[in-house]
């Protein structure tokens, strides 16, 4: 059973690009929360989609996007990058359960360095 | 104020030590609350989840207080291999909706040194 497999694992763009990172959750879990972690900081919540809609969001510009597709997987997408984007992107999966509420389980996460 | 405050240390301690790191966190609503381990360059990965009774997983031990909204982790007999960094991360609900969110602190960083 795969867990959260996300890509790309590292990547390097410059100042005003923009870039698409991916996460596939894991298998069962239907929810996906994309979290921005600075060197240092803890995870800092994104956004979060669930039935293909962003239900939750953090305080993060406009620049942040995001999608999820039928089969739960998901984008985050960052328009104009800047160098304080440049951070490790981490994407968590989760599904609710009555009995054990969420588990949230997290994937690698994508290095992203803006220069 | 922060969600959740974490003293980022570092905290460095010989082999065998006994360590304990602290957290407290702003929002009573807060429904569920972890410990989660990482190593450098990695993600972060479950430790324990944190109950009101305290539970205990061999040598490390977790503490919740609701009343003093404070979180605790304690490990016992410290090894090599428990250096990494320790987050702790509390989840709410929104109202009227499963879906949560984590709210991490900024981490504590252990070195446990031969």
């Amino acid at each position: 059973d795969a867990g959260v497999t996300q890509s790309p694992t590292h990547l390097i763009k410059t100042r005003g690009q923009q870039v698409t990172l991916r996460c596939s959750p894991k298998s069962g879990h239907d929810t996906v929360s994309w979290y921005q972690q600075a060197l240092g900081q803890g995870p800092q919540f994104i956004f979060q989609y669930y039935e293909e809609e962003e239900r939750q969001r953090g305080n993060f510009p406009d620049r942040f996007s995001g999608h999820q597709f039928p089969n739960y997987s998901s984008e985050l997408n960052v328009n104009a990058l800047l160098l304080g984007d440049s951070a490790l992107y981490l994407c968590a999966s989760s599904f609710f359960s009555r009995y054990s509420g969420n588990t949230i389980y997290f994937g690698e996460g994508s290095w992203l360095t803006v220069v | 104020r922060k969600e959740v405050e974490q003293d980022p240390g570092p905290f460095n301690v010989p082999e065998g030590a006994t360590v304990a790191f602290n957290c407290t966190y702003s929002n009573s609503a807060s429904q569920s609350f972890f410990w989660y381990r990482q190593d450098c360059r990695k993600e972060p990965k479950l430790l324990m989840s944190v109950y009101s009774s305290g539970n205990e997983d061999g040598r490390f031990t977790a503490q919740l207080n609701r009343a003093s909204q404070y979180i605790s982790l304690l490990i016992r007999d410290s090894k090599l291999s428990d250096s990494a960094t320790y987050l702790c991360a509390v989840n709410r609900e929104n109202r009227g909706s499963t879906l949560g969110r984590l709210y991490f602190g900024r981490g504590t960083q252990l070195t446990v040194w031969p």
